[in-house]
């Protein structure tokens, strides 16, 4: 079955350090989505990604979908603790009908 | 709107109590799912609709069952609670037709099986 792996599970920056979390799916995906979750919260809606190759950007995160459409990757530049989070991606097969979710990366940010 | 509700918020069963775990969604969306999150695990598919008498299989769904009557809500039921069960539950909506847009979480249910 559809497999999506994220590493690292855990990460600890500095305040300021760049972090970068990355998705790897076992099969090829047709469009792949990021979330946020805040501790004790819900997870919510970051962005999603349909072509190969993409790369977009909200602000301090950027986002790309690889060219063989089975990776993804988030990188925040200079963390803020307001960052602080569990970020999950979140793939869909092609033909399938849902989303696999990957373990996700819990970020702390030391102040 | 009140987007993706989800009752009770919190949750205590005994070994083989079973219970219905409420979602409801206000935006008219076709698409809704369960998952369960376990620490390390991320987050895991139970079931899912793609519309109103449409539900299938996720990943975990032993032990559970799911029926969507209407558009607006998709219970989830636990048939004979077990410790295994004890974790975070959430409910999801989006649209749905060439891909599942955004998805829009309710705020969870946390369910412990003693």
């Amino acid at each position: 079955g559809q497999q999506v792996m994220q590493i690292p599970q855990y990460q600890h920056v500095q305040e300021g350090e760049d972090f970068t979390t990355y998705c790897n799916s076992s099969t090829t995906l047709s469009n792949i989505q990021w979330y946020k979750q805040r501790p004790g919260g819900h997870p919510v809606f970051l962005i999603q990604l349909v072509k190969s190759g993409e790369v977009k950007k909200q602000k301090r995160l950027t986002f790309q979908f690889g060219e063989a459409k089975k990776n993804s990757s988030l990188h925040i530049t200079a963390t803020q603790t307001t960052d602080v989070g569990t970020y999950f991606c979140a793939g869909r097969g092609t033909g399938a009908n849902n989303l696999f979710f990957g373990t996700g990366t819990r970020l702390t940010v030391i102040p | 709107n009140a987007g993706v509700t989800q009752t009770p918020k919190f949750q205590v069963l005994k070994t083989g109590q079973s219970m219905t775990l409420q979602c409801a969604q206000d935006m008219n969306h076709e698409y809704m799912s369960w998952y369960r999150q376990d620490p390390g695990m991320g987050l895991r598919l139970i079931h899912y609709s793609v519309g109103a008498g449409i539900t299938d299989q996720g990943e975990v769904p032993n032990g559970y069952n799911v029926s969507r009557s209407t558009t607006e809500d998709f219970p989830l039921r636990l048939l004979s609670a077990a410790p295994s069960q004890t974790s975070v539950y959430f409910c999801a909506s989006s649209s749905h037709g060439q891909a599942i847009y955004e998805q829009y979480f309710g705020p969870g249910t946390r369910l412990t099986v003693t």
